[in-house]
């Protein structure tokens, strides 16, 4: 299957500061990665689809101007959490996979804001 | 709408015996069906998938599940559980009719606890 990478898998920062998130496909070509965000001991919740080449698809509720996606290459998309509050700390997962495959999912980032 | 259920929170079971985690599916048309284990602090990790063919799927870790249309239904299986599965499980529906062109809708996920 696809190999995702996803970096950094933990990250610490201050309130206010902005924190990016890659989401690397190594061998598969994504017109689109998937963004989940999982709270502890939860499932996971997809956040928004991003899109090669065009604007990301964020799903209700999700403000897309805290969570900026860009999705520049066939293997790169990044997710930015802008003015991160301690609110935002989760887990963030990504992931790839065509519709009649199974989703490869990144390793996740811890993002704890303190 | 779509969406799975998996009604345990959490599964236990003594190493050896064999072990079931259920999921219930809820979709308009042919479901496709996922399973995925998350060790902690880890992303997902696939371990079978029904799309069509035969209702008994064979996975990775020797992990099955059967698909129940009748019952709607995609319980996880192994014949002899591992302390090494201990984990977070999840199962997923793909999602055809959102906005995200075919996410994965997952349940709430159910804990399994093998112990020695």
């Amino acid at each position: 299957g696809a190999v995702v990478s996803q970096h950094p898998s933990r990250v610490i920062c201050k309130s206010g500061t902005s924190v990016k998130i890659e989401c690397r496909s190594l061998d598969f070509q994504a017109t689109t990665m998937f963004w989940y965000r999982q709270f502890p001991k939860q499932s996971l919740m997809l956040m928004a689809t991003s899109n090669e080449g065009s604007k990301a698809t964020y799903e209700q509720g999700v403000e897309k101007d805290k969570f900026l996606i860009n999705h520049a290459s066939l293997t790169l998309s990044t997710l930015t959490v802008t003015s991160a509050h301690p609110e935002d700390s989760s887990f963030y997962i990504c992931s790839v996979g065509s519709v009649n495959t199974e989703a490869f999912f990144g390793q996740g980032t811890r993002l704890t804001v303190v | 709408a779509q969406s799975v259920a998996q009604p345990e929170d959490q599964v236990n079971v003594a190493e050896g015996n064999p072990l079931t985690v259920k999921c219930t599916y809820s979709v308009s048309g042919n479901p496709y069906l996922f399973w995925y284990v998350q060790y902690p602090n880890r992303g997902l990790q696939f371990l079978l998938k029904y799309i069509t063919g035969d209702n008994l799927v064979k996975g990775s870790y020797g992990f099955e599940a059967e698909f129940n249309k009748s019952q709607t239904s995609f319980h996880l299986k192994k014949p002899s559980a591992l302390v090494s599965d201990s984990a977070l499980y999840f199962c997923a529906v793909r999602d055809w009719y959102g906005g995200s062109q075919g996410n994965l809708i997952f349940g709430k996920g159910t804990k399994l606890s093998v112990k020695p």
